[in-house]
Protein backbone atom coordinates (compact mmCIF):
# COMPACT_ATOMS: atom_id res chain seq x y z
CA UNK A 1 0.00 0.00 0.00
CA UNK A 2 0.94 3.59 -0.43
CA UNK A 3 2.23 5.13 3.10
CA UNK A 4 4.28 8.48 3.80
CA UNK A 5 6.96 9.16 6.65
CA UNK A 6 7.10 12.14 7.84
CA UNK A 7 9.95 13.26 10.87
CA UNK A 8 8.15 13.84 14.19
CA UNK A 9 7.95 17.09 15.90
CA UNK A 10 7.67 19.47 17.40
CA UNK A 11 10.74 21.43 15.62
CA UNK A 12 11.37 24.18 16.86
CA UNK A 13 13.70 26.97 15.46
CA UNK A 14 15.02 30.43 15.76
CA UNK A 15 13.59 33.20 13.45
CA UNK A 16 15.85 33.27 10.46
CA UNK A 17 17.15 29.45 10.82
CA UNK A 18 17.45 26.96 8.13
CA UNK A 19 13.97 24.66 7.91
CA UNK A 20 14.13 20.81 6.75
CA UNK A 21 11.29 18.83 7.02
CA UNK A 22 12.05 15.19 5.75
CA UNK A 23 8.96 13.26 4.45
CA UNK A 24 9.77 9.50 2.45
CA UNK A 25 6.97 8.02 1.00
CA UNK A 26 6.07 4.38 -0.81
CA UNK A 27 4.06 4.06 -3.45
CA UNK A 28 2.40 2.06 -6.22
CA UNK A 29 2.41 3.81 -9.56
CA UNK A 30 3.48 7.47 -9.73
CA UNK A 31 2.65 9.93 -7.36
CA UNK A 32 1.76 13.61 -7.14
CA UNK A 33 3.34 15.20 -4.07
CA UNK A 34 2.35 17.16 -1.82
CA UNK A 35 3.05 19.36 1.50
CA UNK A 36 0.07 20.98 2.94
CA UNK A 37 0.07 23.37 5.95
CA UNK A 38 -2.52 23.63 8.59
CA UNK A 39 -2.53 27.12 11.12
CA UNK A 40 -4.24 26.47 13.98
CA UNK A 41 -7.68 26.18 14.03
CA UNK A 42 -7.92 26.26 10.09
CA UNK A 43 -8.37 23.61 7.36
CA UNK A 44 -5.25 22.22 5.08
CA UNK A 45 -3.92 24.57 2.51
CA UNK A 46 -1.90 23.44 -0.50
CA UNK A 47 1.71 24.56 0.05
CA UNK A 48 3.37 23.44 -3.01
CA UNK A 49 3.45 20.18 -4.94
CA UNK A 50 5.27 18.13 -7.70
CA UNK A 51 4.30 16.02 -10.49
CA UNK A 52 6.82 13.93 -11.70
CA UNK A 53 10.45 13.13 -10.62
CA UNK A 54 13.11 15.58 -10.30
CA UNK A 55 10.39 18.25 -10.49
CA UNK A 56 11.05 20.76 -7.81
CA UNK A 57 7.59 22.75 -6.40
CA UNK A 58 7.87 26.32 -4.33
CA UNK A 59 5.68 28.79 -2.78
CA UNK A 60 6.20 31.60 -0.04
CA UNK A 61 10.33 30.39 0.32
CA UNK A 62 9.65 27.09 0.78
CA UNK A 63 10.54 24.28 -1.66
CA UNK A 64 10.55 20.45 -2.26
CA UNK A 65 12.10 18.48 -4.85
CA UNK A 66 10.59 15.15 -5.79
CA UNK A 67 13.59 12.27 -5.64
CA UNK A 68 12.28 9.42 -7.10
CA UNK A 69 15.55 7.73 -6.84
CA UNK A 70 15.30 7.80 -2.64
CA UNK A 71 11.34 8.15 -2.92
CA UNK A 72 11.80 11.91 -0.72
CA UNK A 73 10.08 15.15 -1.12
CA UNK A 74 11.84 16.80 1.82
CA UNK A 75 10.90 20.57 2.63
CA UNK A 76 13.18 23.43 3.05
CA UNK A 77 13.12 27.30 3.37
CA UNK A 78 16.30 29.46 4.26
CA UNK A 79 14.82 31.93 6.65
CA UNK A 80 11.51 30.97 9.01
CA UNK A 81 9.64 33.42 10.39
CA UNK A 82 7.29 33.21 13.37
CA UNK A 83 4.20 33.71 10.72
CA UNK A 84 5.53 29.56 9.35
CA UNK A 85 4.47 28.12 12.74
CA UNK A 86 2.33 25.86 12.01
CA UNK A 87 1.68 21.67 11.28
CA UNK A 88 3.19 20.74 7.43
CA UNK A 89 1.98 17.47 6.10
CA UNK A 90 3.28 15.32 3.47
CA UNK A 91 1.08 13.69 1.06
CA UNK A 92 1.03 11.58 -2.08
CA UNK A 93 -1.80 10.98 -4.59
CA UNK A 94 -2.11 8.30 -6.74
CA UNK A 95 -5.23 7.01 -8.91
CA UNK A 96 -6.48 3.47 -8.41
CA UNK A 97 -6.47 2.01 -12.04
CA UNK A 98 -9.47 -0.44 -10.88
CA UNK A 99 -11.87 2.04 -8.77
CA UNK A 100 -10.73 5.01 -10.48
CA UNK A 101 -10.63 6.32 -6.45
CA UNK A 102 -7.91 8.93 -5.89
CA UNK A 103 -7.16 9.70 -2.09
CA UNK A 104 -4.02 11.64 -0.64
CA UNK A 105 -2.33 9.81 1.77
CA UNK A 106 -0.98 11.79 4.57
CA UNK A 107 2.04 11.69 6.52
CA UNK A 108 1.48 12.21 10.57
CA UNK A 109 2.33 16.14 10.54
CA UNK A 110 5.33 17.79 11.72
CA UNK A 111 4.65 20.76 14.11
CA UNK A 112 7.24 23.71 13.25
CA UNK A 113 7.36 26.32 16.14
CA UNK A 114 9.37 29.55 15.20
CA UNK A 115 10.88 31.36 18.24
CA UNK A 116 11.57 35.75 17.72
CA UNK B 1 -14.19 33.32 -3.68
CA UNK B 2 -13.96 29.58 -4.45
CA UNK B 3 -14.38 27.60 -0.64
CA UNK B 4 -15.66 24.54 1.02
CA UNK B 5 -17.86 25.17 3.71
CA UNK B 6 -18.71 22.92 6.34
CA UNK B 7 -21.22 23.12 8.90
CA UNK B 8 -21.48 22.90 11.99
CA UNK B 9 -17.66 23.62 12.96
CA UNK B 10 -18.26 22.53 16.16
CA UNK B 11 -20.73 19.78 17.82
CA UNK B 12 -21.20 17.93 20.72
CA UNK B 13 -23.26 15.27 20.85
CA UNK B 14 -24.26 11.84 22.88
CA UNK B 15 -23.51 8.10 21.63
CA UNK B 16 -26.31 6.90 19.29
CA UNK B 17 -27.93 10.63 18.46
CA UNK B 18 -27.86 10.80 14.64
CA UNK B 19 -25.82 13.64 13.01
CA UNK B 20 -25.53 15.01 9.44
CA UNK B 21 -22.24 17.25 9.04
CA UNK B 22 -22.81 19.05 5.41
CA UNK B 23 -20.05 20.11 2.91
CA UNK B 24 -20.25 22.40 0.29
CA UNK B 25 -18.10 23.31 -2.53
CA UNK B 26 -18.89 26.33 -5.36
CA UNK B 27 -15.99 25.30 -7.63
CA UNK B 28 -17.96 22.66 -9.96
CA UNK B 29 -16.00 20.08 -9.14
CA UNK B 30 -16.61 16.60 -9.94
CA UNK B 31 -14.94 14.48 -6.90
CA UNK B 32 -15.15 15.00 -3.17
CA UNK B 33 -14.22 13.55 0.19
CA UNK B 34 -14.45 13.20 3.55
CA UNK B 35 -11.28 13.00 6.47
CA UNK B 36 -11.32 12.71 9.98
CA UNK B 37 -7.75 14.02 11.24
CA UNK B 38 -6.81 11.98 14.77
CA UNK B 39 -3.30 12.88 16.53
CA UNK B 40 -0.62 11.01 15.22
CA UNK B 41 -2.39 9.44 12.22
CA UNK B 42 -2.96 12.32 9.50
CA UNK B 43 -5.54 12.27 7.83
CA UNK B 44 -7.30 9.10 6.86
CA UNK B 45 -9.71 9.12 4.24
CA UNK B 46 -13.65 8.06 5.07
CA UNK B 47 -15.19 8.10 1.92
CA UNK B 48 -15.05 9.84 -1.58
CA UNK B 49 -17.14 10.23 -4.35
CA UNK B 50 -16.03 10.92 -7.98
CA UNK B 51 -19.75 12.77 -9.20
CA UNK B 52 -23.13 12.57 -8.24
CA UNK B 53 -24.74 9.32 -7.30
CA UNK B 54 -21.40 7.92 -7.79
CA UNK B 55 -19.95 6.69 -3.63
CA UNK B 56 -17.30 4.79 -2.28
CA UNK B 57 -15.87 3.64 0.34
CA UNK B 58 -11.98 4.94 1.45
CA UNK B 59 -9.87 3.81 4.15
CA UNK B 60 -11.71 3.84 7.22
CA UNK B 61 -15.62 3.96 6.44
CA UNK B 62 -16.92 1.98 9.05
CA UNK B 63 -20.12 3.72 11.43
CA UNK B 64 -20.37 6.44 8.40
CA UNK B 65 -22.65 7.25 5.15
CA UNK B 66 -22.68 9.72 2.81
CA UNK B 67 -24.73 10.49 -0.31
CA UNK B 68 -24.24 12.66 -3.44
CA UNK B 69 -27.25 14.02 -4.89
CA UNK B 70 -26.09 17.16 -6.13
CA UNK B 71 -22.97 18.13 -7.22
CA UNK B 72 -21.85 20.85 -4.97
CA UNK B 73 -23.10 19.08 -1.35
CA UNK B 74 -21.51 16.38 -0.06
CA UNK B 75 -23.09 15.54 3.88
CA UNK B 76 -21.31 13.46 5.94
CA UNK B 77 -23.94 10.79 8.05
CA UNK B 78 -23.32 9.50 11.26
CA UNK B 79 -26.56 6.90 12.16
CA UNK B 80 -25.18 5.84 15.74
CA UNK B 81 -22.44 7.65 17.13
CA UNK B 82 -19.66 6.44 19.00
CA UNK B 83 -17.02 7.83 21.04
CA UNK B 84 -14.39 6.35 18.77
CA UNK B 85 -15.31 9.02 16.12
CA UNK B 86 -14.66 11.66 18.35
CA UNK B 87 -11.94 13.68 15.75
CA UNK B 88 -11.54 16.48 13.59
CA UNK B 89 -13.42 15.99 9.95
CA UNK B 90 -12.18 17.78 6.72
CA UNK B 91 -14.06 17.63 3.70
CA UNK B 92 -12.27 18.08 0.23
CA UNK B 93 -12.91 18.76 -3.28
CA UNK B 94 -11.14 18.63 -6.47
CA UNK B 95 -11.17 18.21 -10.20
CA UNK B 96 -10.91 14.98 -12.25
CA UNK B 97 -7.40 14.73 -11.91
CA UNK B 98 -4.75 13.21 -9.83
CA UNK B 99 -2.35 15.80 -9.89
CA UNK B 100 -4.86 18.80 -9.17
CA UNK B 101 -4.84 20.46 -5.94
CA UNK B 102 -7.95 19.37 -3.05
CA UNK B 103 -9.58 22.11 -1.23
CA UNK B 104 -10.23 21.39 2.02
CA UNK B 105 -12.82 23.22 4.35
CA UNK B 106 -12.65 24.45 7.49
CA UNK B 107 -13.06 21.66 9.60
CA UNK B 108 -15.67 20.26 12.07
CA UNK B 109 -14.85 19.22 15.46
CA UNK B 110 -16.66 16.37 16.75
CA UNK B 111 -17.06 14.96 20.42
CA UNK B 112 -19.09 12.13 21.15
CA UNK B 113 -19.85 11.42 24.72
Amino acid sequence: GNSVTQMEGPVTLSEEAFLTINCTYTATGYPSLFWYVQYPGEGLQLLLKATKADDKGSNKGFEATYRKETTSFHLEKGSVQVSDSAVYFCALSVRHLDTGRRALTFGSGTRLQVQP
Amino acid sequence: EAQVTQNPRYLITVTGKKLTVTCSQNMNHEYMSWYRQDPGLGLRQIYYSMNVEVTDKGDVPEGYKVSRKEKRNFPLILESPSPNQTSLYFCASSSDSSTDTQYFGPGTRLTVL
